[in-house]
């Protein structure tokens, strides 16, 4: 079957980093991709891995491993506002997104 | 451009009653997308069009769920019989082809429908 994991919930401080794991096992890999969603909103894009390496963009960076079926978002300089879910789904080679449960993030001052 | 497009926001009905969601994507995006979302199953993908035409049906529960494309434009996804199983926030998202005509360019989820069946 068709897995991804991610931590159902993180705590880190306001201007902190924080770093959030996702692993997956789908049958065929065209791409991982990152959401935010925040309470009672629409999931919103953030970053697309479809090479091993890091992304960085802006405050966020994404990481991937394809070999290892493991990706990381990293948030840095943490601001109140990042609290949110943070879903990963990753892209099978049927070219269907596969969704994580998300992740959900608390900022604390 | 004002993004996908939902109606109604909310909708609380009886078990039973007939509903529809209705959609409209971002105009040019050629992939249509319908969710649902509970606390208990996350995200889930229901079905998904490409040029109006379904390509995916394969996460709709039962056949009380139907969907329909019949432009560019428009979308609906129908519940008949409503039940309270169906309560969830029902979410619509379009994106446009990558290379090789496959979609794996970002997707634009609108508001969402929260559906609350009693």
């Amino acid at each position: 079957g068709q897995n991804i994991d991610q931590p159902t919930e993180m705590t880190a401080t306001e201007g902190a980093i924080v770093q959030i794991n996702c692993t997956y096992q789908t049958s065929g890999f065209n791409g991982l991709f990152w959401y935010q969603q925040h309470a009672g909103e629409a999931p919103t894009f953030l970053s697309y891995n479809v090479l091993d390496g890091l992304e960085e963009k802006g405050r966020f960076s994404s990481f991937l491993s394809r070999s290892k079926g493991y990706s990381y978002l990293l948030l840095k300089e943490l601001q109140m506002k990042d609290s949110a879910s943070y879903l990963c789904a990753v892209l099978d080679s049927n070219y269907q997104l596969i969704w994580g449960a998300g992740t959900k993030l608390i900022i604390k001052p | 451009d004002a993004g996908v497009i939902q109606s109604p926001r909310h909708e609380v009905t009886e078990m039973g009653q007939e509903v529809t969601l209705r959609c409209k994507p971002i105009s040019g995006h050629d992939y249509l997308f319908w969710y649902r979302q509970t606390m208990m199953r996350g995200l889930e993908l229901l079905i998904y069009f490409n040029n109006n035409v379904p390509i995916d049906d394969s996460g709709m529960p039962e056949d009380r769920f139907s969907a329909k494309m019949p432009n560019a434009s428009f979308s609906t996804l129908k519940i008949q019989p409503s039940e309270p199983r169906d309560s969830a926030v029902y979410f619509c998202a379009s994106s446009f082809p990558g290379e090789a005509g496959v979609s794996y360019n970002e997707q634009f989820f609108g508001p969402g429908t929260r559906l609350t069946v009693l």
